[in-house]
């Protein structure tokens, strides 16, 4: 199975400031399409994971674009570019190339 | 809009059985491949269970493999999964998600349905 790993796994950040979450994987999620399988959500407390971003780099419908990511291969960021207060709760990342889908530990951002 | 509404979860005892289901709506069940996911308390997401179109293949984690039995009813647009034997371990919350590509990729997610194995 692929290993997803994340960094941080907490991340105190303050209203306004720029926030950003690695994740790595074990193999190349980027598959023959040209594309990369690897997707961002975001699980506020109380709440089911939502969709932030796919394909590394594509914002799903509805999020705000101060939600950004990047990477190809094996190394992907999640990128806020002003933090918000509605922002708090824990950030997974995921890959979608390969049975079975495997996701990162998690990160927990949380406001100073 | 996709709308998943997980069902059938509860308090069971260790060794004991229970069957979840997945109410899907807002497209073309049988078109997809359905997969459950689920989160022990305070801990991160598990993949548990995946069944292709038509139910024509299955996977397992292997933590659940044996044990639990994914099944679907295209004509209810329903989801199941069959576990049993369960363990203090299978204590979460579990999901039932769609994919919006592929397999795995851009999940919708349900709302999720407790299971809490305890004597």
């Amino acid at each position: 199975d692929i290993v997803m790993t994340q960094s941080p796994l907490s991340l105190p950040v303050t209203p306004g400031e720029p926030a950003s979450i690695s994740c790595r994987s074990s193999q190349t999620l980027l598959y023959s399409n040209g594309y990369h399988f690897l997707d961002w959500f975001l699980q506020k407390p109380g709440q089911s994971p939502q969709l932030l971003i796919y394909l590394g780099s594509s914002r799903a419908s509805g999020v705000p674009d101060r939600f950004s990511g990047s990477g190809s291969g094996t190394d992907f960021t999640l990128n806020i570019s002003r933090v918000e207060a509605e922002d708090v709760g824990v950030y997974y990342c995921m890959q979608a190339v390969q049975t079975p889908p495997t996701f990162g530990q998690g990160t927990k951002v949380e406001i100073k | 809009e996709v709308q998943l509404l997980e069902s059938g979860g509860g308090l069971v005892q260790p060794g004991g059985s229970l069957r979840l289901s997945c109410a899907a709506s807002g497209f073309t069940f049988s078109s997809y491949v359905m997969t459950w996911v689920r989160q022990a308390p305070g801990k991160g997401l598990e993949w548990v269970s995946s069944i292709t179109v038509s139910g024509e293949h299955s996977f397992y984690a292997a933590s659940v493999r044996g044990r639990f039995t994914i099944s679907r009813d295209d004509s209810k647009n329903t989801l199941y999964l069959q576990m049993s034997s369960l363990r203090g371990e299978d204590t979460a919350v579990y999901y039932c998600a769609k994919p919006g590509s592929g397999w795995f990729a851009r999940f919708d997610w349900g709302t999720g349905t407790l299971v809490s194995v305890s004597s």
